[in-house]
């Protein structure tokens, strides 16, 4: 009864090839968000969905898309993988975003780019 | 410009010796202060939320206290089991964006 899941957990794949990470919460809540940590450890928002609507989009490249299908989903493509994109990609949700609420997080996609 | 600061940046400490982690910000319109625990290969688990200073906020070992300028995480007799990264994160006005230090690395020797 994982509350915050991500698939895969470890990636693997050449630079200039094109993956996508997926994410799925069962708590209904209504915020869902992507975070990218690297090797340091620092961990920075990417992208914010409030029920399928882009609600915070940091700097990011354009190669990083998201999706959201249902407020329950959230997935992560990125085109074009350069070396730079390895890092740690969590996923995490919270009730909304007027709401003072901890996010939850999955436990991670490890990306590693060759 | 919105700032998270967390010192130190590693602590090591025998098992049974008291510590506090320090989290210091400097945001606009604070509406929240967490405190996670991130164990290696796995995601930030919340411990605590603190929404005004002079708040506090106890589970187990742990008791979060939280001023206009800084909280600190009391770790009163620690165990080797409370080895992990401890991660500060606020939230400010009314963006819902939350800024992330970059962690205390906590190793408790048994």
């Amino acid at each position: 009864d994982t509350a915050v899941s991500q698939t895969p957990k470890y990636l693997v794949t050449q630079m200039g090839n094109d993956k996508s990470i997926k994410c799925e919460q069962n708590l209904g809540h209504d915020t869902m968000y992507w975070y990218k940590q690297d090797s340091k450890k620092f961990l920075k928002i990417m992208f914010s969905y409030n029920n399928k609507e882009l609600i915070i989009n940091e700097t990011v490249p354009n190669r990083f898309s998201p999706k959201s299908p249902d407020k329950a989903h959230l997935n992560l493509h990125i085109n074009s993988l350069e070396l730079g994109d390895s890092a740690v990609y969590f996923c995490a949700s919270s009730p909304g975003v007027t709401s003072n609420q901890p996010q939850h997080f999955g436990d991670g996609t490890r990306l590693s780019i060759l | 410009e919105d700032q998270v600061t967390q010192s130190p940046e590693a602590l090591r400490l025998q098992e049974g010796e008291s510590s506090s982690l320090n989290c210091s910000y400097t945001v606009s319109g604070l509406r929240g202060l967490f405190w996670y625990r991130q164990d290696p290969g796995k995601g930030p688990e919340f411990l605590f939320t603190l929404y005004s200073a002079g708040e506090e906020k106890e589970k187990e070992r742990l008791k979060a206290t939280l001023t206009k300028k800084e909280s600190f995480l009391h770790i009163t007799a620690p165990k080797p089991e409370d080895s992990a990264t401890y991660l500060c994160a606020v939230q400010k006005g009314r963006d819902d964006k939350i800024i992330f230090g970059k962690g205390t690395r906590l190793h408790i020797l048994p």
